[in-house]
């Protein structure tokens, strides 16, 4: 069974510095996808950024970054130029790639809870 | 575009109640997700659903919870007999019923969360 570990319950960083966030995972497949989600204080899910395993090149959404490492099984979140806005809970996840007729299910990590001090 | 439309957002109920918390997916989406999440921890995948088929519930309790997605209609997940270990915050995500790129990223709902007294 796959599982995704996120072994920083909390982190603190201020504002306008970088924070990488960990997040490793164990599975045996070849083929899947892994996420970072951000939860705010409003409990929304929102997703931060995705990662194809097929892919080698790390993706990036402006502020932030992944550092995948797919034969250590890690999958690293970079925030840079911090803001209070990126406050919240975050959640590595894995989902399988599609197989037909099966779920696509996501299994999330515990989460880390980001403080950005002023 | 609305986005995925729970409700209640908040609901309470005493023990041994019935909650039903319901779904509206995302315009032009099919495919219906129920995530549980309780205090202090990540979520957990209930119940995978496309109109009026359940294809995976492999994270439902065996008992009192139920989920269906029918033909006209929101997502009803129901829980009968509520207890408080049922308190939790429950969320609804949905993705396009095509094998498209977009169809591996689930857009979620702003959950509903039940107090069980």
């Amino acid at each position: 069974a796959q599982t995704v570990t996120q072994s920083q319950p909390e982190m603190s960083v201020q504002e306008a510095e970088t924070v990488t966030l960990s997040c490793t995972y164990d599975t045996s497949e070849s083929d899947y996808y892994l996420f970072w989600y951000k939860q705010p204080p409003s409990r929304q899910m929102i997703l931060v950024i995705r990662q194809e395993a097929y892919k080698q090149q790390n993706a990036t959404e402006n502020r932030f970054s992944v550092n995948f490492q797919k034969a250590a099984k890690s999958f690293s979140l970079k925030i840079s130029d911090s803001q209070l806005g990126d406050a919240a809970m975050y959640f590595c996840a894995y989902r399988r790639a599609f197989d037909w007729g099966a779920t696509n299910k996501l299994i999330f990590g515990t989460g880390t809870l980001l403080a950005v001090q002023p | 575009n609305a986005g995925v439309m729970q409700n209640p957002r908040h609901l309470v109920r005493r023990r041994g109640q019935e909650a039903r918390l319901r779904c509206s997916p995302m315009k032009g989406h099919s495919h219906v997700y129920w995530y549980r999440q309780l205090p202090e921890e990540g979520l957990k995948f209930m119940v995978y659903l496309q109109k009026e088929n359940i294809i995976d519930e492999s994270g439902m309790p065996k008992e009192r919870f139920s989920a269906e997605f029918p033909k006209e209609g929101p997502s009803i997940l129901r829980i009968q007999q509520v207890v408080r270990g049922d308190s939790a915050a429950y969320f609804c995500a949905s993705s396009p019923g095509t094998e498209s790129s977009g169809a591996n990223v689930l857009t979620f709902g702003a959950g509903s969360r039940l107090t069980v007294l």
